[in-house]
């Protein structure tokens, strides 16, 4: 079993439509969570940290369920420029040091 | 400024062969970070130094791999020999100590794209 599991996709969703994304992760004792987004052929880059209370950055909504061992993002208003990989991250430390990846998925937004 | 920066971006090599992964971390970064991506494996963790310093290199996949941080400005991820299975992107990143309350974002370098045939 996978560290952190995700839906590899592809989503593919129309313009303006809203997309949410799950994973689970297995180790109870992670302490940090984030997505990242990659673009095809490029590096990954942090798109928000999630915590327990919920976090929301203009369209985008995180969210953390430490009791499930779970975390979903929220897209809404879905625009072609976030077509991309959403990476689900987890780390055993606060620091966030030791990155644990999930395969990601793919998102397609269509026009 | 300038972000991560990672030399060379494609590399091609035969199997056998010593290559050799250069990493210039943003400059004050007190943490760097190598990584491999690939469609099987997906995105891993092989090693991270702290002040030039090691600190885990428990996802290095044998003693065919090292790597060296010899000051705070370069990195170095060296494979030797290479073999076909190493055939992957390897992405260098570094952070800044935010400390003791906050997480430390990674920022990561464009990546080298290294085939070994």
């Amino acid at each position: 079993r996978k560290e952190v599991e995700q839906d590899p996709g592809p989503f593919n969703v129309p313009e303006g439509a809203t997309v949410a994304f799950n994973c689970t992760y297995s180790n109870s004792a992670s302490q940090s969570f984030f997505w990242y987004r990659q673009d095809c052929r490029k590096e990954p880059k942090l798109l928000m940290s999630v915590y327990s209370s919920g976090n929301e950055d203009g369209r985008f909504t995180a969210q953390l369920n430490r009791a499930s061992q779970y975390i979903s993002l929220l897209i809404r208003d879905s625009k072609l420029s976030d077509s991309a990989t959403y990476l689900c991250v987890v780390s055993l430390g606060w620091k966030g040091n030791m990155l644990t990846f999930g395969g990601g998925t793919r998102l397609m937004v269509k026009p | 400024d300038a972000g991560v920066i990672q030399s060379p971006r494609h590399e091609v090599t035969e199997m056998g062969q010593e290559v050799t992964l250069r990493c210039k971390p943003i400059s004050g970064h007190d943490y760097l970070f190598w990584y491999r991506q690939t469609m099987m494996r997906g995105l891993e963790l092989l090693i991270y130094f702290n002040n030039n310093v090691p600190i885990d290199d428990s996802g290095m996949p044998e003693d065919r791999f090292s790597a060296k941080m010899p000051n705070a400005s370069f990195s170095t991820l060296k494979i030797q020999p290479s073999e076909p299975r190493d055939s992957a992107v390897y992405f260098c990143a570094s952070s800044s100590d935010r400390g003791v309350s906050s997480y430390n974002e990674q920022f990561f370098g464009p990546g080298t794209r290294l085939t070994v045939l």
